[in-house]
């Protein structure tokens, strides 16, 4: 089992469409967590930070589920410019070691 | 600011050649992190340095990977005796702190390394 599992998509959505992608962490340790945006041929850049309390952006909201185990993004209201892959990141307790998720293709259309 | 930057950023080589490839994190940024990213894959961590402390190399593929840096600045990543599935893009990311306690991480462009 992959240490962080996400939903490769791809999702299509419509513009102005609601979306949420899931991930899935083992390691109960895991102690910080981010969502990451990668567009195609381009590196990855920091798109929210996730606590247990929720976080909100914008039209972005990350959750955190330490009980499950799980984080999620929810994108409102979405644009064409949303088009990307989303990354799903974890850091576990006692180490510095990162574990990325392989990503959520999510496409926009107009 | 500038931001990280890599050299070079493309790189085509012969199987069983050496290669380095090089990170120029952002001034000041204590931590810095080397990851590989195949094809249509996620990113792979691959080393960890956080200012002088010993680095955490549990990312490392095999034997043929190594990678240094002098204090808080400059990094080489160096694979020895490449081989094909070597190729992949080698991604470094700078951070202001570790990224235990939460610090973003603020990555290059990457080099897109090709192994004949």
């Amino acid at each position: 089992r992959k240490e962080v599992e996400q939903d490769p998509g791809p999702f299509n959505v419509p513009e102005g469409a609601t979306v949420a992608f899931n991930c899935t962490y083992s390691n109960s340790a895991s102690q910080s967590f981010f969502w990451y945006r990668q567009d195609c041929r381009k590196e990855p850049k920091l798109l929210m930070s996730v606590y247990s309390s929720g976080n909100e952006d914008g039209r972005f909201t990350a959750q955190l589920n330490r009980a499950s185990q799980y984080i999620s993004l929810l994108i409102r209201d979405s644009k064409l410019s949303d088009s990307a892959t989303y990354l799903c990141v974890v850091i576990t307790t006692g180490g510095f070691k990162t574990i990325f998720g392989a990503g959520t293709r999510l496409f926009v259309k107009a | 600011g500038a931001g990280v930057s890599q050299s070079p950023s493309n790189k085509v080589t012969e199987k069983g050649k050496d290669v380095e490839l090089r990170c120029d994190p952002i001034s000041g940024h204590t931590a810095l992190y080397w990851y590989r990213q195949r094809l249509g894959q996620g990113l792979e961590f691959l080393i960890y340095f956080q200012g002088n402390s010993a680095p955490d190399k549990s990312g490392l593929p095999s034997d043929r990977f190594s990678a240094e840096r002098t204090g808080e600045s400059v990094s080489t990543l160096t694979i020895q005796r490449t081989q094909q599935e070597d190729s992949a893009v080698y991604l470094c990311a700078s951070s202001p702190r570790s990224s235990a306690v939460g610090g973003e991480q603020f990555f290059g462009p990457g080099t897109r390394l090709t192994v004949l």
